[in-house]
């Protein structure tokens, strides 16, 4: 049982908008610490694609987006490509002093 | 160019203790704000955070796995070594390495990753 919550799937179709979401609590998502999220293509390490809730690494595509509001927070992806299919995880910190991780959600590009 | 490599045994035996080396590029552990940590993830499941060693000697390390794990660090050679003891075969995963931001006088993120490794525990 992770401490984040993630739908454990979501699709869309090509050119298409989808978004991930990410619930915790008042003691991450909700106190000071910030969401970040990664990718992880089939068969590969993940690889950080938004950090600080809404940046960007150098080379991320600017249709990846990330927000945060109170508990939660979301990751927004435009323009649905074939290559974006794969699993997504959001992460924080806690007050139990723990890096947390969300579950994990699987995208399917139809 | 930031690279990390996992190395270690593919097979461990129940009850025994696992080494991990982190063998990494490209940056340098006595960086203020740098770090390296270790996460986890069983076959087909999610990540699970491990421990995180810093530029100044930090140290943290899951609450559950607590009592298991060490974490060291030769600045001198570029590596970070990781072991577990009495490992299980719940302990079956692929172990990975990553480069990780301590900002804002908290633990932040993992920028950059290693390949991974895949452990399995079994008789």
């Amino acid at each position: 049982q992770s401490v984040l919550t993630q739908p454990p799937s979501v699709s869309g179709a090509p050119g298409q908008r989808v978004t991930i979401s990410c619930t915790g609590s008042s003691s991450n998502i909700g106190s000071i610490y910030d969401v970040h999220w990664y990718q992880q293509l089939p068969g590969t390490a993940p690889k950080l694609l938004i950090y600080g809730n809404s940046n960007r690494p150098s080379g991320v595509p600017d249709r990846f987006s990330g927000s945060k509001s109170g508990t939660s927070a979301s990751l927004a992806i435009t323009g649905l490509q074939a290559e974006d299919e794969a699993d997504y995880y959001c992460q924080s910190y806690d007050i139990s002093l723990s890096v947390v991780f969300g579950g994990g959600t699987k995208l399917t590009v139809l | 160019q930031i690279t990390l490599k996992q190395s270690g045994p593919t097979l461990v035996k129940p009850t025994q203790t696992l080494t991990l080396t982190c063998t990494f590029s490209g940056f340098s552990l006595s960086t203020r704000g740098v770090g390296v940590g270790w996460v986890r993830q069983p076959p087909g499941k999610a990540l699970e955070w491990l421990a995180l060693i810093y530029w100044d000697d930090d140290k943290r390390h899951s609450p559950s796995l607590k009592t298991r794990l060490t974490i060291t660090k030769d600045t001198s050679k570029n590596q970070v070594v990781l072991t577990m003891t009495n490992m299980d075969p719940v302990d079956t995963a692929t172990y990975y390495c990553a480069h990780h931001v301590y900002l804002r006088g908290y633990p932040n993120y993992f920028q950059y990753w290693g390949q991974g490794t895949l452990v399995t525990v079994s008789s």
